[in-house]
């Protein structure tokens, strides 16, 4: 069954450095999103992407974040300048776009900024 | 952002019994609603979905229902298995892309 699949597994990045996380979608979809999730808290939405633009963003998402799907299949989150609070486990997603069609998660990127 | 609740932090069934995790919602703009469910260090599975304009939908162990005049919704696992053991994820759309998700209930199926 094709999956979501994220690298690395683990990120480890000094306060302040820049982090690119990366996903590769299930290979016929054509919306892709970010999630993260905060130990002990909610899975929060991130960013939504279609067609080669943002399509949705949350408050969460500011200057500090961007995403870009460089070739055919990558998606991927750029964090420019870490924070503390920036450390989380992130999970990208897929899905076809249909109407009640789910979106598909990856197993995440645990990101502990020191 | 409380706009979809699970109230029930962890819930503990024996081996096959029955199931029932819950979800209350506020937003009645929502369309779709989803369970996933997530064993530690992976990623949230898929498991079942709801539009709003049903009230249930079965696949082989799992049923989900929708109270729509609620505002609630439930997952019932028949037969609970071992394996069943995770943390479950209710989420909600309401016809943007993005999903809202609970908190989740960690549920423990006992021998």
């Amino acid at each position: 069954e094709p999956e979501v699949t994220q690298t690395p597994s683990h990120q480890v990045t000094q306060m302040g450095q820049e982090v690119i996380l990366r996903c590769v979608p299930i290979s016929n979809h054509l919306y892709f999103y970010w999630y993260r999730q905060i130990l002990g808290q909610k899975v929060e939405f991130l960013v939504s992407f279609y067609n080669n633009e943002i399509s949705e963003k949350s408050e969460i998402f500011d200057d500090q974040f961007s995403v870009e799907r460089p070739d055919g299949s990558n998606f991927t989150l750029k964090i420019r300048s870490t924070k503390l609070e920036d450390s989380a486990m992130y999970f990208c997603a897929s899905s076809d776009g249909g109407s009640n069609q789910p979106q598909h998660f990856g197993d995440g990127t645990r990101l502990s900024i020191l | 952002d409380q706009q979809v609740k699970q109230n029930s932090p962890s819930l503990s069934v024996q081996e096959g019994r029955i199931s029932i995790l819950n979800c209350d919602y506020t937003n009645s703009m929502f369309d779709y609603f989803l369970w996933y469910k997530k064993y530690p260090a992976e990623g949230p599975t898929f498991l079942i979905s709801i539009s709003s304009i049903k009230d249930k939908n079965e696949d082989g162990r799992f049923t989900v229902f929708l109270n729509k005049s609620a505002k609630h919704l439930s997952l019932h696992i028949v037969p609970s298995q071992p394996g069943d053991s995770a943390v479950y994820f209710c989420a909600a759309r309401n016809g943007a892309q993005k999903l809202v998700f609970g908190q989740g209930t960690r549920l423990t199926i006992n021998p």
